[in-house]
């Protein structure tokens, strides 16, 4: 199994607040990966990192900020939390090309009242 | 724009039937890679199998096997003799070379195996 964490694994939260999600990878692998799963939706890219200090949108970017200043560790910021942002949150790792697989982590439960 | 569609959002079988998933997608560009993932009840995401668009070939593993066809657009996934452990939402992705992996999904298939 690929070495990745995620830290909470739950959280409840209220509206207004700020929440930052941590993955952490132990692979070294370049490109590191937010998304959101929601029903009926399937998952969706929030943002992503090609490298340290690399990160652009992704389809679902607004409210969301995230950071990358080692390559282990992706942070996602909600800087104000909103009820439409209670939702499962997966890290995913890849080498990029020419593997492009993606391997993710165990997810993090996000509820926001 | 790139789209997956999985228009089969919940199938049930009974235990050793055959069962298909059905894949479709939609892209301009020539080159991409297929994916799936498979979601069993306790949330962690399996990948399964790539595929890329050079490689019209079917793949098996065991009781899977995989049927891409680029004339149909389509990545269907079979499971022969379906157990009870192969309950699970699966989900196909479609990523686009060069592109930094990004993955579009489809927004899943819940299959459930019953005794």
């Amino acid at each position: 199994d690929a070495g990745i964490t995620q830290s909470p694994r739950h959280k409840v939260t209220e509206t207004g607040t700020p929440v930052t999600l941590r993955c952490h990878q132990t692979e070294n692998h370049r490109y590191m990966y937010w998304y959101r799963q929601d029903p009926g939706h399937g998952l969706r890219l929030i943002h992503y990192s090609y490298g340290v200090k690399d990160t652009d949108k992704g389809e679902v970017s607004d409210g969301y900020s995230v950071s990358r200043s080692k390559t282990e560790d992706f942070l996602l910021t909600l800087e104000s939390a909103t009820s439409s942002q209670t939702s499962v949150y997966f890290c995913a790792i890849s080498r990029g090309p020419p593997s492009y697989e993606q391997f993710f982590g165990p997810g993090t439960r996000l509820t926001v009242l | 724009a790139q789209k997956v569609t999985q228009a089969q959002t919940e199938i049930s079988v009974v235990e050793k039937e055959d069962v298909t998933l059905d894949c479709v997608y939609e892209t301009r560009d020539t080159t991409y890679y297929l994916f799936w993932y498979k979601q069993p009840p306790s949330g962690e995401l399996v990948f399964l199998i790539r595929r890329n668009s050079f490689d019209e070939q079917n793949e098996i593993s065991g009781r899977y096997s995989w049927n891409f066809q680029k004339s149909t657009s389509s990545f269907n996934f079979t499971i022969t003799a379906s157990q009870v452990v192969d309950s699970a939402v699966y989900f196909c992705a479609l990523t686009l070379t060069g592109t930094a992996s990004k993955l579009t999904f489809g927004t899943g298939t819940r299959l459930q195996v019953m005794l």
